[in-house]
Order: structure tokens, then C-alpha cells, then sequence
């Protein structure tokens, strides 16, 4: 499966400002995915990354509070906008290599807020 | 709406003993369900995937998939204290297309 490779892995911000999340995969890939998994809670779906446009997103998430880029096949950044306590979780990207294929996971980004 | 139940443990089996971690979902027509493996403060890793009815076997994970009680099991043999983890269920979301619904996951315990 691809390697998947997320940054920062882990980080301590201030309330009010914002993060930017990169995910870098070693191949090309269909799909890319962004979740989030607050503390002892299970993963959540943010969006669906597209590359060359606009992320899907899921209820309950707005693209004003997590753009999401995809330039190309093999990266996407997620930033958390304007981040408060709440926002605290572990942020997880996900790719789909090709059809068919199973989700593989990267190594998370834990984020807390101060 | 929650899709994809499971059972929030602990599941606590002695060395040596099967291990048997249920997950039942609501979507009629999910076609592909997965089991991913989550140590603490680490990502989930998938270990096993299933499409058919029946039964699909690696090593010594069997995943159990019933269709017609929209029921999949996964189930460990021999455990060992490393298959202490969370194990995630999940199936693909019916808004999101390949996008994956997640149970909340069974923490398994592995006692020596």
C-alpha cells in the first residue's frame, strides 16, 4: 500500500489562530479523504478531498473552518481555521489507491488548543 | 442515524483464546466492510476486508460477514497480549461514496 506521510504530527496552538495539515502520499492515488477522531471518540468524516476543485464536505463542517486543498494526486493540505478548545482531536488523511482498493490510514496529525 | 453499532467493550479474553468482535450496520446495501486495528495513540490499520457473504480468513483473523442480518463479526484466534487494541468497524457511507462510517470500535484486552 502507499506511504502516507502527515505534518506536523502533533502541535499546540493558541485559540484564535490556525494549522495547516499536509498530507503527502509516495503514489498517485483516486481519493483522498480528511477525518477527524476527538478523544475517545471514533473517526468522523470531514470532507473528501478533490483534486483541481472544491473539497466535498460533510454535515456539520464548513469549508470557511477547514479548507481543504488538493493540488495534485499525491498531496492535500487540511488548515483549522480560527481554532478554539473544541477543535482538539487527532486529524487523520486517508487515500484510496485505485479501484477497488481498500482506505489506508496516515499517522495523524494530535492537535490540541490552548 | 447510526450506521455501523458495535459493542464499546472492554472484551477481555485470556492468551490463547478467540477473540470475537461483532458489528452490525444499518445500510441494506453497503456491499464492502472492513476491520481496521487502532493502538493507543496510533492511526487504524486495516487488517481485514470482506465483500461476499461468508467467511474470509488471513492468518489468524476470520471475518464473518451475514448479509441478510446486516451482521459482520471479525474473529482473532490464539490471542495474544499485542492484539490489545480498539477494533474498528466500518463500511462504506451512503452519502459519501467511497468514503468510510465508522463504528465507535470494541476495545479488545488480551490478559497474559
Amino acid at each position: 500500500s502507499a506511504v502516507i506521510s502527515q505534518k506536523p504530527s502533533r502541535d499546540i496552538c493558541q485559540r484564535g489562530t490556525s494549522l495547516t495539515i499536509q498530507c503527502q502520499v509516495d503514489s498517485q492515488v483516486t481519493m483522498m479523504f480528511w477525518y477527524r477522531q476527538q478523544p475517545g471518540q471514533s473517526l468522523t468524516l470531514i470532507a473528501t478531498a478533490n483534486q483541481g476543485s472544491e473539497a466535498t464536505y460533510e454535515s456539520g463542517f464548513v469549508i470557511d473552518k477547514f479548507p481543504i486543498s488538493r493540488p495534485n494526486l499525491t498531496f492535500s493540505t487540511l488548515t483549522v481555521s480560527n481554532m478554539s478548545p473544541e477543535d482538539s482531536s487527532i486529524y487523520l488523511c486517508s487515500v484510496i489507491g485505485g479501484d477497488s482498493q481498500p482506505q489506508h490510514f496516515g499517522d495523524g496529525t494530535r492537535l490540541s488548543i490552548l | 442515524q447510526k450506521e455501523v453499532e458495535q459493542n464499546s467493550g472492554p472484551l477481555s479474553v485470556p492468551e490463547g483464546a478467540i477473540a470475537s468482535l461483532n458489528c452490525t450496520y444499518s445500510d441494506r446495501g453497503s456491499q464492502s466492510f472492513f476491520w481496521y486495528r487502532q493502538y493507543s495513540g496510533k492511526s487504524p490499520e486495516l487488517i481485514m476486508f470482506i465483500y461476499s457473504n461468508g467467511d474470509k480468513e488471513d492468518g489468524r483473523f476470520t471475518a464473518q460477514l451475514n448479509k441478510a442480518s446486516q451482521y459482520v463479526s471479525l474473529l482473532i484466534r490464539d490471542s495474544q497480549p499485542s492484539d490489545s487494541a480498539t477494533y474498528l468497524c466500518a463500511v462504506p457511507s451512503s452519502n459519501s461514496g467511497y468514503a468510510l462510517n465508522f463504528g465507535k470500535g470494541t476495545s479488545l484486552l488480551v490478559t497474559p
